[in-house]
């Protein structure tokens, strides 16, 4: 059973970079044809897919988020990460890891709360 | 604004079978499969529904999904108080980078 758990600080002040990572067990990120995915969801909102990391190499990212986002994958640790830079209040949300699929099941993990305030 | 379409909210009875929607494009739905999740009350969306119909292991067989043409339903028959949750369908997009995920706004399931 693969499982994913996010790591990072639950409090970042506002214009730096928030960094989170994803460890990744039951299965290696350097294989299968999964997309390793960063999504969030502000308070009382709705989810919104952030962007991945692609088992092709590439990467995407959500247009809304104007070239600030970062996925990077680790695969000597299996593991994937996310920085998101010039964080402001509007990136308060929960972020959740996913490993996604667009013919498989996909897997999410925890999720972990980001809260942006200085 | 999402990409796909659901209701903001559904309702039903105990015991009642209560369906939800979930529309999109040819870029998504009509291309690719949909997924469905439940999201308690401050959980993390569990996988009720993947590849359109197929139920992960542990969902019980009251949930089912269905899709047709840019359109997509989540049913749920036997409707139990616990069933009360935002439920949220999910879909690849072509997008010209490549996949991207996209989600409906989500539907919050009131049990009467």
């Amino acid at each position: 059973q693969v499982q994913l758990q996010e790591s990072g600080p639950g409090l970042v002040k506002p214009s730096e970079t928030l960094s989170l990572t994803c460890a990744v067990s039951g299965g290696s990120v350097s294989s299968g044809t999964y997309f390793w995915s960063w999504i969030r969801q502000p308070p009382g909102q709705g989810l919104e897919w952030v962007g991945h990391f692609s088992y092709t190499g590439s990467t995407n990212y959500n247009p809304s988020l104007k070239s600030r986002a970062s996925i990077s994958l680790d695969t000597s640790k299996n593991q994937f990460s996310l920085k998101l830079n010039s964080i402001s209040a509007a990136d308060t949300a929960v972020y959740y890891c996913a490993r996604g699929g667009t013919t498989t099941r996909d897997y999410w993990g925890q999720g972990t709360l980001v809260t942006v305030s200085s | 604004q999402s990409v796909l379409t659901q209701p903001p909210s559904a309702s039903g009875t105990p015991g009642q079978r209560v369906t939800i929607s979930c529309s999109g494009s040819t870029s998504n739905i009509g291309r690719t499969a949909v997924n469905w999740y439940q999201q308690l009350p401050g959980a993390a969306p569990k996988l009720l529904i993947y590849r359109n119909d197929r139920r992960p292991s542990g969902v019980p067989d009251r949930f089912s999904g269905s899709k047709s043409g840019t359109s997509a339903s989540l049913a749920i028959s036997g409707l139990q108080s616990e069933d009360a949750a935002d439920y949220y369908c999910a879909a690849w997009d072509d997008s010209l980078n490549g996949p991207i995920w996209v989600f409906g706004g989500g539907t919050k399931l009131t049990v009467l």
